[in-house]
């Protein structure tokens, strides 16, 4: 149990345009979901955190205008990169919290990630 | 002072060493602990989880938490090429709305 999926899992795109990543538990209720951001050699930035049917808290620094963040349901949330220019080229993590027998609620279950490239 | 301290190595061993990763932090409400191992260019996958204090084991990892000294450790007996990894420390409180705080990160290296 506790699997957490995540779509596209690398994306390149040109400088101006949008990208939506996808996240998904597979086999739980996700009560909260996380984004994090990766630089390589680096660790895990939290973005934001987000509750079902909820607006995302978004961590300082980070533009909630440019990073969009939807949970609309237990089991889908979803990170829009508008605008995207090459500095926002990194590795995009979610991660997600909840409630399920097999799941211990506060332990976060990761995504495998989404590397995103901005040409 | 950061919340969570983790060296960030990297850590080189021979293959069949035992294998220390440590965290100090300073929060006295975290309840919570976890360690996470992340293969370059993957998401963080879920080794152990601890609540509290004490010792826990599965396979050839064994997990230490001392709230007094607010240390943990990951232990890796019989080290393998195969966990050359990066391993991240992890932790959150008991309170509602919690916010897991992660260590940078322990880059280890085995050679075969």
């Amino acid at each position: 149990g506790a699997v957490v999926s995540q779509h596209p899992s690398w994306v390149i795109c040109k400088s101006g345009t949008s990208v939506k990543i996808e996240c998904r538990s597979l086999d739980f209720q996700a009560t909260t979901m996380f984004w994090y951001r990766q630089f390589p050699k680096q660790s895990l930035m939290l973005m934001a955190t987000s509750n079902e049917g909820s607006k995302a808290t978004y961590e300082q620094g980070v533009e909630k205008d440019k990073f969009l963040i939807n949970h609309a349901s237990l089991t889908l949330s979803t990170l829009t990169v508008t605008s995207a220019h090459p500095e926002d080229s990194s590795f995009y993590i979610c991660s997600a919290s909840g409630r399920n027998p097999s799941v211990d609620t506060d332990t976060q279950y990761f995504g495998p990630g989404t590397r995103l490239t901005v040409l | 002072q950061k919340e969570v301290e983790q060296d960030p190595g990297p850590l080189s061993v021979p293959e069949g060493a035992i294998v220390s990763l440590n965290c100090t932090y300073s929060n006295s409400a975290f309840q919570y602990f976890m360690w996470y191992r992340q293969y370059s260019r993957k998401g963080p996958e879920l080794l152990m989880y601890t609540y509290s204090s004490g010792n826990k084991e599965d396979g050839r990892f064994t997990a230490q938490v001392d709230k007094s000294s607010k240390y943990i450790s990951l232990f890796i007996r019989d080290s393998q090429p195969s966990d050359s990894a990066t391993y991240l420390c992890a932790m959150s409180g008991n309170t509602g709305g919690f916010k897991t705080i992660f260590g940078a990160g322990t880059r280890l290296f085995v050679k075969a």
